[in-house]
């Protein structure tokens, strides 16, 4: 049975820092890797998806890997704002779409 | 588009009553997701449809929950006799392609809270 973990549980910095959040999985069969945002009683945005033969995907300021034979993925976030403040997730997809997410990265970026 | 519908948003009952969400999907997406969200924890999977085929459940969708999408739009997720352990975050999601390649697009949720 697949499980995700993520680390830490929550985060907080000042504004301009660099992060990473990172992200475990036990089972390598993955299809693929989602990070998605979830600000409080909202619903989630997706942020990147990377495919299993992928390594890397860039968005903006957000750069998410992946290391499916480690079963690891992080997501790096430069120059962090106050609007980053939020819940990321990461979800693996073990086939058709059915994700496993972790439980969460509580990010307060501080002004 | 507006992405992912819906509703309503909240929802609040007294145990034993029977409720129905409501989820309607980006249009032309034919892949429909229930997800359920309980607090501080990540989405569960629920349920999917390809069109209008329920094609997988969740041992988590106990036999009072059933999902329909009639006509491969939208769907509707129905709890019957509810219990104060259904509380929580419905998340509906939706995606399109092949299998296995798509983002999943969430909509806002439907929170239900039992009391």
């Amino acid at each position: 049975k697949q499980e995700v973990t993520q680390i830490p549980a929550a985060l907080s910095v000042p504004e301009g820092e660099n992060l990473v959040l990172n992200c475990s999985f036990t089972d390598s069969a993955i299809y693929n890797l989602q990070w998605f945002r979830q600000d409080p009683g909202k619903g989630l945005t997706s942020l990147l998806l990377i495919q299993s033969s992928q390594r890397e995907q860039t968005s903006g300021r957000l750069n998410a890997s992946l290391d499916k034979s480690s079963g690891r993925s992080t997501l790096y976030i430069a120059a962090s704002q106050p609007g980053d403040s939020a819940t990321y997730l990461c979800a693996a997809n073990t086939g058709f779409q059915k994700l496993v997410f972790g439980t969460g990265t509580r990010l307060l970026v501080s002004p | 588009d507006t992405g992912v519908s819906q509703d309503p948003r909240h929802k609040i009952t007294k145990r034993g009553q029977n409720v129905t969400f409501r989820c309607d999907p980006i249009s032309e997406h034919n892949r429909l997701y229930w997800y359920r969200q309980t607090l501080g924890q990540g989405p569960e999977f629920l349920t999917y449809f390809q069109n209008e085929a329920q094609l997988e459940k969740s041992r988590l969708l106990s036999d009072r929950f059933s999902a329909e999408r009639p006509k491969g739009s939208f769907s509707t997720l129905e709890i019957q006799r509810t219990e104060q352990g259904d509380s929580a975050m419905y998340l509906c999601a939706s995606t399109q392609g092949p299998p296995n390649t798509g983002e999943l697009f969430f909509g806002e949720g439907s929170r239900l809270t039992v009391l």
